[in-house]
């Protein structure tokens, strides 16, 4: 079975820019929630969906937003980039948003 | 501001040894506990999940919770070089969305 799979691996923006992260779930899974990941950090929270719906949104400026398709794969966007937005971005699947999260393999963002 | 903490190591040990990873967070609501494996440069990997007091075993690893002293642990016992990673303590609690709260992870290092 395949896995969580996000696209791009990787992407290079300039400050000012917006950028879009792609995300499809474990098959099955109506959940996906999305975390930045700085260098040497843990994981924090952005958003989560379930069934298309925003679940929960943690603390990120409005710059970031997000949805769910009807496939249950989701979009991260964020506009206006800044240099601390570069991170990795993390999108985890669980089949009902309380259960278990499993990571898929990250879209590394760089903003120069 | 709900926390989770780790000690950020490194932390060595030599090759089958038993490593004990250490966690504690604020949230006295917490109702899950997770603890998640990284290797350099990849997407976090779910190992243990743990709902209730006591210890849960699977294989080398045994997760212990104490909700009374919101404390949370991961064993590996017989260390191998393979599970030099760094370790993450994710928390959630049910009732306040289902974002998973994580710790900043402790680096272990396993020596031949």
């Amino acid at each position: 079975d395949a896995g969580v799979t996000q696209s791009p691996t990787h992407l290079i923006k300039t400050r000012g820019q917006q950028v879009t992260l792609r995300c499809s779930p474990i098959s099955g899974h109506k959940s996906v929630s999305w975390y930045q990941q700085v260098l040497g950090q843990g994981p924090q929270f952005i958003f989560q969906y379930y069934e298309k719906e925003e679940r929960g949104r943690g603390n990120f400026p409005d710059r970031f937003s997000a949805r769910q398709f009807p496939n249950y794969s989701s979009e991260l966007n964020v506009n206006a980039l800044l240099l601390g937005d570069s991170a990795l971005y993390l999108c985890a699947s669980s089949s009902d948003g309380v259960g278990e999260q499993f990571f898929g393999p990250g879209t590394r963002l760089t903003v120069l | 501001q709900k926390e989770v903490e780790q000690n950020s190591g490194p932390l060595s040990v030599p090759e089958g040894a038993i490593a004990s990873l250490n966690c504690t967070y604020s949230d006295r609501g917490s109702q899950s506990f997770f603890w998640y494996r990284q290797y350099s440069g990849k997407s976090p990997e779910l190992i243990m999940s743990i709902y209730s007091n006591g210890d849960k075993e699977d294989g080398r690893f045994t997760a212990q919770l104490n909700k009374a002293s919101q404390y949370v642990s991961l064993l590996i016992r017989d260390s191998q070089p393979s599970d030099s990673a760094t370790y993450l303590c994710a928390v959630r609690n049910n009732n306040a969305g289902n974002m998973l709260t994580f710790g900043g992870g402790t680096r272990l290092m396993v020596k031949p």
